[in-house]
C-alpha cells in the first residue's frame, strides 16, 4: 500500500497570505496524484490532477507541482472560501488519500 | 449537466449486507471508470475501490481494508454503479460517494449517502 503524508496538519493563515501545502509518498506515484478540497457538509472538489493541472473552473491562484514522492499544492493568496480541508490522493496503484491539512482563519 | 446521486443507504446491524448505488446522468457512463469513497464521522476520506469502462475490461479493484467483503459493478445500460458491502461492520460506518474518474481523479463527485452500521 501506497502512504501518502500531508504536512502541516493545520495550517493557520490571515486572508491574503500565500499557503503551501505538502504531500509525500512512501512509494513513486510518478504523476498520479490529485488535490481536493473539503468543506464541512459537502462533497470534496477536485483542484489539481495528474500533479499539476487545474481542474476545470479552478482558479489560477491554486498551483501543484511535484513528481515521485513530494508534491507541493500552492495557493498563491487566500480568499475567504479558501479555508477548507485539502486532501492529495494518489492513484497510481489502487487508491489511497493523505490524512488532510486544514487551512483555518488566524 | 453532469450529476452523480448516491442512494441504498440506511441503518444495518453488523454482519449484514447493504448495496448502494450510483446513478449517474449528463454524460456518456460508458466512457468512465467509476470509483467509491467513504468518510467515517469527523474523519479523513479513505478510497475504497473503483470499477474501470468495459473498455479496459471492466474489472473492479478494491482497498486492502474491504477487500473480499465489498464489490463494486456497473450497469452501462442505465447508468449506475453499484457497491455490494457485506459482513458489514461498525468500522464501516461511513458517507459513501462515488465520483467519476477522469485523468486518474474524481472530477464530478455525488453528494454521498450514510451508512450506519450498528446493533
Amino acid at each position: 500500500e501506497i502512504v501518502l503524508t500531508q504536512s502541516p496538519a493545520t495550517l493557520s493563515l490571515s486572508p491574503g497570505e500565500g499557503a503551501t501545502l505538502s504531500c509525500r509518498a512512501s512509494h513513486s506515484v510518478n504523476s498520479y496524484l490529485s488535490w481536493y478540497q473539503q468543506k464541512p457538509g459537502q462533497a470534496p472538489r477536485l483542484l489539481i490532477y495528474a500533479a499539476s493541472n487545474r481542474a476545470t473552473g479552478i482558479p489560477a491562484r491554486f498551483s501543484g507541482s511535484g513528481s515521485g514522492t513530494d508534491f507541493t499544492l500552492t495557493i498563491s493568496s487566500l480568499e475567504p472560501e479558501d479555508f477548507a480541508v485539502y486532501y492529495c490522493q494518489q492513484r497510481d496503484y489502487r487508491g489511497t488519500f493523505g490524512p488532510g491539512t486544514k487551512v483555518d482563519i488566524k | 449537466e453532469v450529476q452523480l446521486v448516491e442512494s441504498g443507504g440506511g441503518l444495518v446491524q453488523p454482519g449484514r449486507s447493504l448495496r448502494l448505488a450510483c446513478t449517474a446522468s449528463g454524460f456518456n457512463f460508458g466512457d468512465y471508470a467509476v470509483s467509491w469513497v467513504r468518510q467515517a464521522p469527523g474523519k479523513g476520506l479513505e478510497w475504497v475501490g473503483f470499477i474501470r469502462t468495459k473498455t479496459y475490461g471492466g474489472a473492479p479493484e478494491h482497498a486492502a481494508s474491504v477487500e473480499g467483503r465489498f464489490l463494486i459493478s456497473r450497469d452501462d445500460s442505465n447508468s449506475i454503479a453499484y457497491l455490494q458491502m457485506d459482513s458489514l461492520k461498525t468500522e464501516d460506518t461511513a458517507v459513501y460517494y462515488c465520483y467519476r474518474e477522469l485523468n486518474g481523479a474524481g472530477d464530478y463527485w455525488g453528494q454521498g449517502t450514510l451508512v450506519t452500521v450498528s446493533s
